[in-house]
């Protein structure tokens, strides 16, 4: 499993776009990265994979430049409640059956009124 | 959408008594499902992997003697912390994929249980 690299921390007013970059230098070619968001208290929430290119849904976009050594979580207009560790991983999705994620240290945000 | 659900959502216990947590997939079939745990202000550990109908796989470092895990159906999985001590005290959290996707990429996870030993 290829190794990631976040910043442990970011702050940042609310409105503000914010964007959390991850580093996987190590990544195969199977690899997909994928992004968990989790609250005190809570599980680990999926909110966004992609293989390459640019990969949009309704709460981020995923941004991954050609060589894919690195990821950019993008949160438009961040409110208070965005307020969370952010999880990137990197590895291969299973066709079947399920497969283990083992998260690194994840950043943790945090949105300023 | 699937749910992974765990019960309790905390507990707190003496040193020297077993804790039994369940973690259930409600609206799939799960055969596998994995166990992390979490020290505060730290991320996710992953313990081991639940295996339905068979033996569970640890990570190295997690004894398997301490951590009972039993997979007994497609939709229930089992920790058992046993003889539990204060350094047991930790957030448990759950996991599963629905198989059932062609090409399934989200896992789920369950709310999590904190344990507190005293």
């Amino acid at each position: 499993l290829a190794k990631t690299t976040q910043p442990i921390s970011m702050d940042s007013y609310e409105g503000q776009e914010v964007n959390i970059t991850c580093s996987h230098n190590n990544i195969a070619t199977n690899d997909y990265i994928t992004w968990y968001q989790q609250f005190p208290s809570q599980g680990p929430r999926f909110i966004i994979q992609g293989y390459k290119t640019k990969v949009t849904n309704e709460v981020a976009s995923l941004f991954i430049p050609a060589d894919r050594k690195s990821s950019t979580l993008s949160l438009p207009r961040v409110s208070l409640s965005d307020t969370a560790v952010y999880y990137c991983l990197v590895g291969d999705p299973p066709q079947t059956g399920a497969n283990n994620l083992f998260f690194g240290t994840g950043t943790r945000l945090t949105v300023i009124p | 959408g699937a749910v992974v659900s765990q019960h309790p959502s905390w507990v707190i216990c003496k040193s020297g008594t077993s804790v039994k947590i369940e973690c259930r997939s409600l609206d799939f079939q799960a055969t596998t499902m994995f166990w992390y745990r979490q020290f505060p202000k730290q991320s996710l550990m992953l313990m081991a992997t639940s295996n339905e109908g068979s033996k569970a796989t640890y990570e190295q470092g997690v004894e398997k003697d301490k951590f009972l895990i039993n997979h007994a159906s497609l939709t229930l999985s089992t920790l058992t912390v046993t003889s539990a001590h204060p350094e047991d005290s930790s957030f448990y959290i759950c996991s599963a994929r629905n198989p059932g996707v062609a090409v399934n990429t989200e896992a789920f996870f369950g709310q999590g249980t904190r344990l507190t030993v005293v």
